[in-house]
């Protein structure tokens, strides 16, 4: 497999729950992404890793959970989640920190919180 | 903070017409600028970033300091452009990919 894979491809939950998405990306890069899509709002970056560092948090609720145990793999682990926490979950790789706009996407996982 | 922000939801035009998706930015430093497109049943994927200054099917975008615009034109659509298209601004330098991106153009060219 080649490029950025996410599992699963859906989940449904509830609000109290606890499951987490997985990516994982074949591209040989230093740097993941978990980007939000919501509906009617534009994508929003959550969170940054870069060699398995976390660099930014972009004021994401605790109830989302990120772990890089390596460059290559990036899990949001999810509690307790809301209902407007419903939304499509994209991952994305790039190179690194030089020419790093050019970032490569799974194809989402869509979560539904009942 | 930075914004950008594409006032087309919608854009239809005919096969062969051409098309400019808009697209204008705030910020205050020298962002880099991208168009990303999501063709149906595909992932999200660069189209083209404008310090690169190339064509990629058939698609151009100029960076308007002045204008703080970076609009996306064609001269001669067609039908397979057909397809969501983001703007998306990043801050420049190491910027760690924290791009920012425009609610996004659904472009439809019609036969």
């Amino acid at each position: 497999e080649t490029g950025v894979t996410q599992t699963p491809r859906h989940l449904v939950m509830g609000m109290t729950n606890k499951k987490s998405l997985k990516c994982e990306q074949h591209l040989g890069h230093n740097a993941m992404y978990w980007y939000k899509q919501s509906a009617k709002k534009p994508l929003e970056l959550m969170f940054v890793y870069s060699l398995e560092e976390r660099v930014e948090n972009n004021s994401v609720p605790s109830r989302f959970s990120p772990e890089c145990p390596n460059s290559s793999h990036l899990f949001l682990h999810l509690h307790t989640l809301q209902p407007e926490d419903s939304a499509l979950y994209l991952c994305a790789s790039s190179r690194g920190t030089i020419l790093a706009g050019e970032l490569f996407f799974g194809e989402g996982s869509r979560l539904t919180v009942l | 903070a930075q914004r950008v922000t594409q006032p087309e939801k919608l854009l239809s035009v005919f096969k062969g017409a051409p098309v400019e998706l808009k697209c204008n930015y705030s910020y205050s430093g020298s962002p880099e600028l991208f168009w990303y497109v999501q063709y149906s049943r595909q992932r999200l994927q660069l189209l083209l970033r404008h310090i690169s200054r190339e064509s990629i099917k058939g698609f151009t975008a100029d960076l308007n300091k002045g204008e703080t615009s970076f609009h996306l034109k064609k001269p001669f659509a067609q039908e397979e452009d057909s397809a969501m298209y983001y703007c998306a601004l990043g801050p420049g330098g190491t910027s760690y990919g924290k791009l920012t991106f425009g609610q996004g153009t659904i472009l439809t060219v019609h036969p």
